[in-house]
């Protein structure tokens, strides 16, 4: 069973740019969270996808946008990029039904914007 | 708006003692309140969970005492060690949106 994945690992932009973060959900996961987790804050869910359809989002402006594909991966989009953008940006992915308070996290992106 | 709240911030404990880690929510919507274990470099991992019909759950040195009157729900881990080192997240979870709303953490350091 393959865990959570994302990439790149680390990224550095600069203000203004647009970057886009990957996942691959885990096995048998037909849904995906992207979180933000600020230094030494707890994540804040930025929005969810499941059947390739935003299912829910949280308090973050309208550049932060995202995709599924059919094979359940996942990218988030961040446009214009502010300083304040920076933080660890977790995915994860679970079931739609069952035990969905059951989230796997991948790794995370560190992203650092000057 | 911060709908859980979570205290200590941090909290150090000899090997073999008790860490209690506190939190409180505002919405009565949420239908599983999970805990998770992060250590640095890796996300967060779930621990355990409860729901709110339940007062108390254990799973081996982990424990969650539910108090839904008081909105109130704690992680309690017991003989503390070493490896227990990491920071612990509570959280509420809705199934509307299947959106998991976290704390603020708890960084448990445990001295051997």
């Amino acid at each position: 069973e393959t865990g959570v994945t994302q990439s790149p690992t680390h990224l550095i932009k600069t203000r203004g740019q647009q970057v886009t973060l990957r996942c691959s959900s885990q096995s048998g996961h037909n849904t995906v969270s992207w979180y933000q987790q600020a230094l030494g804050q707890g994540p804040q869910f930025i929005f969810q996808y499941y059947r390739e359809e935003e299912n829910g989002r949280g308090n973050f402006p309208p550049r932060f946008s995202g995709l599924q594909f059919p094979n359940y991966s996942s990218e988030l989009n961040v446009n214009a990029l502010e300083l304040d953008d920076s933080a660890l940006y977790l995915c994860a992915s679970s079931l739609a039904a069952g035990r969905s308070y059951e989230q796997y996290f991948g790794p995370g992106t560190r992203l650092t914007v000057t | 708006q911060q709908q859980v709240k979570q205290s200590p911030q941090s909290l150090i404990v000899q090997k073999g003692g008790i860490s209690i880690i506190n939190c409180a929510y505002e919405n009565t919507a949420f239908d599983y309140f999970p805990w998770y274990q992060q250590f640095p470099g890796k996300g967060p991992a779930l621990l355990i969970a409860i729901r709110p019909d339940v007062s108390e759950k254990k799973e081996g040195r982990f424990t969650i005492s539910f108090n839904k009157s008081a909105k109130q729900f704690s992680l309690h881990i017991m003989d503390s060690q070493p490896g227990d080192s990491a920071t612990y997240f509570c959280a509420a979870h809705k199934a509307a949106g299947n959106k998991l709303t976290f704390g603020g953490g708890t960084r448990v350091l445990v001295k051997p």
